[in-house]
């Protein structure tokens, strides 16, 4: 059985801080996928990212960073220098890789406030 | 771009009405998704279905049906609507195979009140 944890319910920080969400999963599969989504206000999920699980090279993609460390089980996610834009519910989600299964877990998501 | 409608963004029904919710995309995808999102539970998956005329019961199938008579298409049936089913349902789909582009694409959903 799959499980992904996002233990934050709701963060609040004043724009211009770095705000960074925990994802932490369970999975008994050695190779899956990760993956975080970004819902804004006007409810359609966003991709932003997906990353295998043999690749645990750290990603940066403007103001957004992800930190995967097997070892841990967790796929972290940080903003920098948050902007009020950047106020959302993100979700991280996991897929198995093989198996033939392609129904991702998702976890119950983080709410992010922006204030400026 | 992958594009993926629903057919209202918004939708009130009354208890015992039946209900459809439509989803089309554009990219033919095999694999399209209903989720049910309700706050602090997340995003629950009720039905999948990977290819035309095929479907699997997700974790809460309870209380709805689907169909998928093109590959297109995929809807989403409250026989009977309730007051809690009222929620934001949201739909994906996704391609085949497990290369770069098995992502799930959303659509920006349908919040449905049931009175």
């Amino acid at each position: 059985a799959q499980k992904v944890t996002q233990a934050q319910t709701e963060i609040s920080v004043v724009e211009k801080e770095d705000v960074t969400l925990d994802c932490v999963y369970e999975t008994r599969d050695t190779t899956y996928y990760l993956f975080w989504y970004k819902q804004p206000p006007s409810g359609e999920l966003v991709f932003l990212i997906r990353r295998n699980s043999f690749d645990e090279q750290n990603e940066i993609s403007g103001r957004y960073s992800w930190n995967f460390q097997k070892s841990t089980s967790s796929f972290n996610f940080t903003i920098t220098a948050s902007q009020v834009v950047d106020s959302a519910v993100y979700f991280c989600a996991l897929r198995p890789a093989s198996g033939g299964s392609y129904i991702p877990t998702f976890g119950r998501g983080t709410s992010l406030i922006v204030h400026p | 771009d992958v594009k993926v409608t629903q057919s209202s963004r918004y939708l009130v029904k009354r208890t015992g009405e039946k209900v459809f919710l439509e989803c089309v995309q554009d990219m033919d995808h095999e694999n399209m998704f209903w989720y049910r999102q309700d706050p602090g539970l997340g995003l629950r998956l009720i039905y999948f279905s990977y290819d035309v005329k095929m479907k699997e019961k997700g974790d809460i199938p309870e209380g709805y049906s689907v169909s998928r008579e093109k590959k297109e298409r995929f809807s989403l049936i409250l026989e009977s609507a309730s007051t809690n089913q009222t929620s934001m349902y949201l739909c994906a789909s996704s391609p085949n195979g497990q290369g770069v582009t098995d992502t799930q694409y959303f659509g920006p959903g349908t919040r449905l009140t049931v009175l």
